[in-house]
């Protein structure tokens, strides 16, 4: 079975440009998650999606944006860029995004801002 | 809010010997797991070995096991015979039960390097 697929792997943009990155889960996964990894602040949750609907969200500005489709793929969207953004994005897929389920990672989008 | 703490930013240790990482963990949930990922150099995080709230016997995955002590909310990692290989950022996560879906909440990583 293959893994979570992410696109594109790298990623240089300018500040105030807006950028999508995609996920392509696991067959059989509904549950997307992304999360965002910089050396200083770690990895944070930005978002869950499953069935085309976000369910959970963690404390990032409405610059930061997803959505699913019905394949279960999913993009996240980040506008207006700033340099802060400068980080590797990843996402997961589980089964259905339940406490039990174990989350598969992807090998990130690393996105670099100027 | 749940909060994971993993306090030794690096380790080393040599080949075929044991090295212990630990992690502590704040929560008011009584249904939740908790897992140990590894991230090597490709940066593919990769699930070592998780672990139900529920179950009191320690998982154990092939070198590596778990010491998990829920009412200290301490889950450290145990890896035996440690092989080149496990050189990584080893990080910690949480994952709570009710509407936490698809959250895992992680600690800040040890940098794990294993020495010929």
């Amino acid at each position: 079975k293959a893994g979570v697929t992410q696109t594109p792997r790298y990623l240089i943009k300018t500040r105030g440009q807006q950028v999508t990155l995609s996920c392509s889960p696991i067959s059989g996964h509904r549950s997307v998650s992304w999360y965002q990894q910089t050396p200083g602040q770690g990895l944070q949750f930005l978002f869950e999606y499953f069935s085309e609907t976000q369910r959970n969200k963690g404390n990032f500005p409405g610059r930061f944006s997803g959505r699913q489709f019905s394949n279960s793929r999913s993009e996240m969207n980040v506008s207006t860029l700033e340099l802060g953004d400068s980080a590797l994005y990843l996402c997961a897929s589980s089964w259905d995004g339940q406490v039990k389920d174990t989350q598969y990672f992807g090998p990130g989008t690393r996105l670099t801002v100027l | 809010a749940q909060t994971v703490t993993q306090s030794q930013p690096e380790m080393s240790v040599q080949e075929a010997e044991t090295v212990t990482l630990s992690c502590t963990y704040d929560t008011s949930e009584n249904n939740y797991y908790l897992f140990w990922y590894k991230q090597p150099p490709s940066r593919q995080m990769i699930l070592v070995i998780r672990q139900e709230a529920y179950k009191q016997q320690n998982a154990t995955e092939n070198r590596f096991s778990v010491n998990f002590q829920k009412a200290a909310k301490s889950f450290s990692l145990k890896i035996s015979d440690s092989q080149l290989g496990d050189t990584a950022m080893y990080f910690c996560a949480f994952r709570a039960g009710g509407t936490s879906y698809g959250k895992l909440t992680f600690g800040q990583g040890t940098i794990l390097t294993v020495h010929p």
